[in-house]
């Protein structure tokens, strides 16, 4: 139980071009969403929380015009990565949690994201 | 300030060779401490889930404990399979992730 899926798993673009990740729970629904950011051999980054039906909370440092977030039913979540430039190349994990938050979030696999 | 401290960084065992993984926390309202495990170019992986002092958790060679400090991931008789790296995360206010510790076992 509680599987999420993020798909694609690996998009090379050129530069300035939006990309769109997608994040699904399949199992379960997803109250609230979460969007990180992984750099090599570093922690989880938190980027923004969604919930259904609501605009994205971001972290302080993030883009919202950067990062477009929507959270459109209880069980997909979008990132679009818009005019993609290499310093945004990286890993995106998406993550979902069901209820309140002493309940655990399930996470995708991520998506390798290299812009040229 | 709210803070997730994992200790070692890396650790290598031999097969075989238990040991302890640490993490100590300072945050106010401690809502939950969660384990997780992940493996190069994948998402973490659910372990477990800790609410309180004295609460513990067991899955095949894997048992979390919880103090009001910190929480200890005991590996007893770790295989290959085991290599990963674990990450331990306290949700208060937000949640906040450790840096991990990736853990090799030799065969």
């Amino acid at each position: 139980g509680a599987v999420v899926s993020q798909h694609p798993s690996w998009v090379i673009c050129k530069s300035g071009t939006s990309v769109k990740i997608e994040c699904r729970s399949l199992d379960f629904q997803a109250t609230t969403m979460f969007w990180y950011r992984q750099f090599p051999k570093q922690s989880l980054m938190l980027m923004a929380t969604s919930n259904e039906g609501s605009k994205a909370t971001y972290e302080q440092g993030v883009e919202k015009d950067k990062f477009l977030i929507n959270h459109a039913s209880l069980t997909l979540s979008t990132l679009t990565v818009t005019s993609a430039h290499p310093e945004d190349s990286s890993f995106y994990i998406c993550s979902a949690r069901e209820g309140n938050p002493y309940q655990p979030q399930h996470f995708g696999d991520g998506t390798r994201l290299s812009i040229l | 300030e709210d803070q997730v401290t994992q200790s070692p960084e890396a650790l290598r065992l031999q097969e075989g060779e238990s040991s302890s993984l640490n993490c100590s926390y300072t945050v106010s309202g401690l809502r939950g401490l969660f384990w997780y495990r992940q493996d190069p170019g994948k998402g973490p992986e659910f372990l477990f889930t800790l609410y309180s002092a004295g609460e513990e958790k067991e899955k095949e060679r894997l048992k979390a404990t919880l103090t009001k400090k910190e929480s200890f991931l005991h590996i007893t008789a770790p295989k290959p399979e085991d290599s990963a790296t674990y990450l331990c995360a306290v949700q208060a206010g937000k949640i906040i992730f450790g840096k991990g510790t990736r853990l090799h076992i030799l065969p």
